[in-house]
Parts: structure tokens; sequence; C-alpha cells
């Protein structure tokens, strides 16, 4: 069965610092999302992505992070400055072009900010 | 915007026996999805089951059913049968199912429900 890929699974980072977090959807999905998961709490929606470009984005999505699709098979997120608050489990999600039959998650990088 | 709230932070259930979760949901459209998604341990979303909300017939797979009351907004999804590998948080999302409707392709999410499974 056709996987969503997450890399790293688990990145540990210094306050400040730029984090590049890597996924590579199923390959005939034309829609791209990411979420993120704060330890305990529910899954939050950051952004989506069609056609090479953001489709929507959250409040959360502020000009700290970005998005990018630098070939034919990646979806990149980048935190530029990483903030303790920006500790979270984040999943990124891909679907068909309806996603009527919902969305096909990766397992995740857990991103930890010390 | 719409919300979707799950009333059971946790619940439990002996196995081989039958549980049933809840979820609401609040909407002023009419077409979307709603979708229970399972998260064990490793913290990967897993799609158990999905529901089109024009259709009045209640999805099933397998174990997993749902009761999907529209007008009270109502799609709480019930585990039958239940297995150890059963144990999880369970997540109800809902989706639009209109294009550029406020939350179209977002999913939104309620807070999750712990189940756990007794041997």
């Amino acid at each position: 069965e056709p996987e969503v890929t997450q890399t790293p699974s688990h990145q540990v980072t210094q306050m400040g610092q730029e984090v590049i977090l890597r996924c590579v959807p199923i390959s005939n999905h034309l829609y791209f999302y990411w979420y993120r998961q704060i330890l305990g709490q529910k899954v939050e929606f950051l952004v989506s992505f069609y056609n090479n470009e953001i489709s929507e984005k959250s409040e959360i999505f502020d000009d700290q992070f970005s998005v990018e699709r630098p070939d034919g098979s990646n979806f990149t997120l980048k935190i530029r400055s990483t903030k303790l608050e920006d500790s979270a489990m984040y999943f990124c999600a891909s679907s068909s072009i309806s996603g009527s039959y919902g969305y096909t998650f990766g397992s995740g990088t857990r991103l930890t900010v010390v | 915007a719409q919300t979707v709230t799950q009333s059971q932070p946790e619940m439990s259930v002996q196995e081989a026996e039958t549980v049933t979760l809840s979820c609401t949901y609040d909407t002023s459209e009419s077409d979307y999805y709603l979708f229970w998604y399972k998260q064990p341990p490793s913290r990967q979303m897993i799609l158990v089951i999905r529901q089109e909300a024009y259709k009045q017939q209640n999805a099933t797979e397998n174990r997993f059913s749902v009761n999907f009351q529209k007008a009270a907004k109502s799609f709480s999804l019930k585990i039958s049968d239940s297995q150890l590998g059963d144990a999880a948080m369970y997540f109800c999302a809902y989706r639009s199912a209109k294009a550029g409707g406020t939350s179209y392709g977002k999913l939104t999410f309620g807070q999750g429900t712990i189940l756990t499974v007794h041997p």
C-alpha cells in the first residue's frame, strides 16, 4: 500500500535554529498538508498546498514557517527560527484530487526544541 | 468556522465487548465528510472510517461502524468485538466538501478520546 514518508523521525534542535522537515507524498496525490500535534493535544492544521502554491493556511502558520515542493517528489516544511513552543509532532499528509477518501498521513517527525 | 467536539477524554472496554465513542460537530454547510482516525502509541494517524454527509446510510468497515445523525450533528463510532490492538487515541475529523469553502481541503479534528482495552 502506498505510504507517505517523513524524515527524520525525530529531530532535536536549539532554539533559534532553522529546521527543515521532509516528506515524500504518495506519487499520484495532488494535495499536500502539514499538521502539528503538541503532546497530548489535538491535531492542528498548518497549511495545505496545491499546484505549487499554498491554498490555505492557519493562524499558526506565520512568517516563521514556509513550505516548498523543490522537486517532483519532496514536500518540505521549514521553520526559520525555532521557538520552544514549536516542539511538537509534525505530520505530513497527502490526498487525491477530491480528498473525499481522507488523507494518508506520514508517521510524523517529533521536533524537540531545546 | 467548523468545530469538532469529543466529550469523552477517556473510555475503556473489555476485550470482545462493544464500545461507542462520541463526536459532535458544528457547521453551517450541508455537504461535508466526516472521518475517524486512530492514533496508536506509534503516533501514526490511521484512517478508520469515513462518512459522506449526503449519504443517509451509516458507514461500516468490519468491526467499526458509525451512527451518523445529520440533524443532530452527531457522528459516533462503534467498535464491536474490541481487540487489544484497538487501544489507541481516536480522533473525529471534519472536512468541507465545498470547493472554495472556508475549510476546503483542511481537516478539523476533535480533541481525541483515549481508548483502553482490558484483557
